[in-house]
This record gives C-alpha cells, structure tokens and sequence, in this order.
C-alpha cells in the first residue's frame, strides 16, 4: 500500500536550519510529482513547495521562497525540504503529499511533522 | 493568488441530518477544485476532486457541486465519523491555494 513516512522535523532557533525527509513506498515514486504542505498550529493548509517527477520544475510558495529548497532523489524514493533561515512563522506541521498522476491533487499524505523555531 | 473563502466557519449538526459545507474562489478556477477531511492529529484525506468527483473509497453520501466560483461539498446523512475539519483547495493556478475550513462539530 502507498506510504509516506516523514522525518526530521524538532525544535530549532530562528535562524536555524532543519531538513525533512518523506520516504515513499507502495508506489512507483519516479513516476509522481510530490508537494510539502504546512499547517500552523491551529490553523488551515498552506502548500509549500512541489517538485515535478525529475526534479527540473520547482515552485515555491512566496513565504519560503530563497529559504526553502526541495529537492528528490528517485534512487532512493525520497523527498526532501532543506529549510534555512527559519522564522517563528514557519512553525506548523508539515506534510509531504503525492500528486495523483491523473487528477493532479494530493491524494496521499505523510503523517506529518512538526518544526518549532523557537528560542 | 486565488483566494477561497469558506462557509460557514462551524456548522452544528446533529448525526442523520444533511450537511452543506460553500467555498467560494475570488476567480476562475474552472473545476479544479477538491474538498478534504481533517480530523485532529491526522493527515487531511481527499474527499472530492475536480469539483465533483469523488475519490476512491469515499462513501456516497460525500458530493460536491459547481456553481460558477461557488462550489458545495454536501454529506447527504451524517455519520458520527464525518464531523471533523473540511478544506477545499484549488488546483487551477499557482500557488494552489486552500480555504480557512469549516468545523463539523456535534449539535
């Protein structure tokens, strides 16, 4: 079955830097484009960041944009989000999702990990 | 950006009883638009995709509909399961965008 096991996320100073990790099974993994999207504490969905099946298309939300980078490798069926320069507002749950091949929406999700940047 | 504004903010209901949950887009986003279900401390599931169609493995009762850039997600007789957090979300342009959600809670 498609899972999408997270790691990486924890307690960092504004500031730091923290990578997360989504690694993906169940599925042809080379084959899907795949998105990070974040939820703050209490609050509703922001997407992130989506990287396309090669890796040579990549948006970025403007929140993250020149601090975030995501990245994949498909060898290894895993996502990354390498995040610098964090901020108290990155604060949230982070989740990385698959883009389903045909409909183009997210149609399985990690279980979420969540990044404090606090001091 | 294209913004989605849901309503209402929480909607009390009692099981058995049909639920009407409106997301409207501040533009065009075509059908591409998706509903999920969020309950605490779980990852959001797929409901709906492209305004009205649902995902595998969602039960009937769970329809979406469109109206120009107003769309309805409608629960047609709610299980205790389906009170939880309803987001819709939209696919039409970059960045795709979410709506604020709609609470589900218990009457």
């Amino acid at each position: 079955q498609v899972q999408l096991v997270q790691s990486g996320g924890g307690l960092v100073k504004p500031g730091g830097s923290l990578r997360l990790s989504c690694a993906a099974s169940g599925f042809m993994f080379s084959d899907y484009y795949m998105s990070w999207i974040r939820q703050a504490p209490g609050k509703g969905l922001e997407w992130v960041s989506h990287i396309t099946t090669s890796g040579r298309t990549i948006y970025y939300a403007d929140s993250v944009k020149g601090r975030f980078t995501i990245s994949r490798d498909n060898a290894k069926n895993s996502l990354y989000l390498q995040m610098n320069s964090l901020r108290a507002e990155d604060t949230a749950v982070y989740y990385c999702a698959r883009e389903d091949d045909s409909s183009g929406y997210f149609d399985y999700w990690g279980q979420g990990t969540l990044v404090t940047v606090s001091s | 950006e294209i913004v989605l504004t849901q309503s209402p903010a929480t909607l009390s209901l009692s099981p058995g009883e049909r639920a009407t949950l409106s997301c409207r887009a501040s533009q065009s986003v075509s059908s591409f638009l998706a509903w999920f279900q969020q309950k605490p401390g779980q990852a959001p599931r797929l409901l709906i995709y492209d305004a009205s169609n649902r995902a595998t493995g969602i039960p009937a009762r769970f329809s979406g509909s469109r109206s120009g850039t107003d769309f309805t997600l409608t629960i047609s007789s709610l299980e205790p399961e389906d009170f939880a957090v309803y987001f819709c979300q939209q696919r039409s342009n970059w960045p795709y965008t979410f709506g604020q959600g709609t609470k589900l809670e218990i009457k």
